[in-house]
């Protein structure tokens, strides 16, 4: 069965730094890879996912993120966060039907 | 218009009731889901029904049941609640094929409070 890590628990940060959360997965076959923010008090929301190309995808809100098979890594970036990127950030493998998530981020961005 | 809707919104009941959440989708999708993320907001895929059929069954305690009347709608039925059932259970729906990346779209989510 695949699983997905997601490296940091908590990162804070100031406005206009960059960001960079870590996500891996295991799984030996072929995978769709998801990244998905739920603000505060909302429900998830896509930001962007990989299943075939370009390594290097974008999302939406300047979100960008790089699937590098050889690592079994998707980590998602951001050059500049704004107080509104708060939220907490899930990356997901799908294997078939079935989509498994990493236990999260929480992303606090200080104004 | 809402794609995925949930009710109730929060739900906050005494141990031992039964209680049903539903859930409901209008972009005619095919697949239904429903997730339980717990209070460190780790999501956990429960059920998922395809055409009106059960395609992922996780292992979850027999109280809770799921069913779908109609391709457009996946309740969850709970039995004799207990603490840890406190949670919060979004649905969620794609147009899926299985081996795809279609996206699944969330609901709202519902907060559920067992005393």
């Amino acid at each position: 069965a695949q699983s997905v890590s997601q490296h940091n628990h908590h990162v804070i940060l100031s406005e206009a730094a960059s960001l960079e959360l870590g996500c891996n997965y295991s799984y030996g076959g072929t995978v769709n890879l998801f990244w998905y923010v739920q603000y505060p008090g909302q429900h998830l929301q896509l930001l962007l996912k990989y299943f075939s190309g370009d390594p290097l995808v974008k999302g939406i809100k300047g979100f960008e993120a790089e699937f590098i098979k050889s690592k079994f890594s998707f980590n998602l970036r951001k050059p500049s966060v704004q107080w509104s990127d708060t939220a907490e950030y899930f990356c997901a493998v799908k294997v078939g039907y079935k989509l498994s998530f990493g236990a999260g981020t929480t992303v606090t961005v200080r104004a | 218009d809402t794609a995925v809707s949930q009710t109730p919104k929060y739900l906050v009941t005494q141990m031992g009731n039964d209680k049903s959440i539903k859930c409901e989708q209008n972009l005619g999708h095919d697949t239904m889901y429903w997730y339980k993320q717990d209070s460190k907001k780790f999501l956990k895929i429960m059920f998922s029904y395809n055409n009106k059929e059960l395609i992922i069954n996780e292992t979850v305690p027999n109280r809770f049941s799921p069913k779908s009347p109609d391709k457009a709608h996946l309740n969850l039925h709970i039995n004799s609640l207990e603490l840890g059932d406190s949670a919060v259970y979004f649905c969620a729906s794609s147009q899926d094929s299985g081996g795809s990346a279609d996206t699944q779209y969330f609901g709202p989510g519902t907060r559920l409070t067992v005393l």
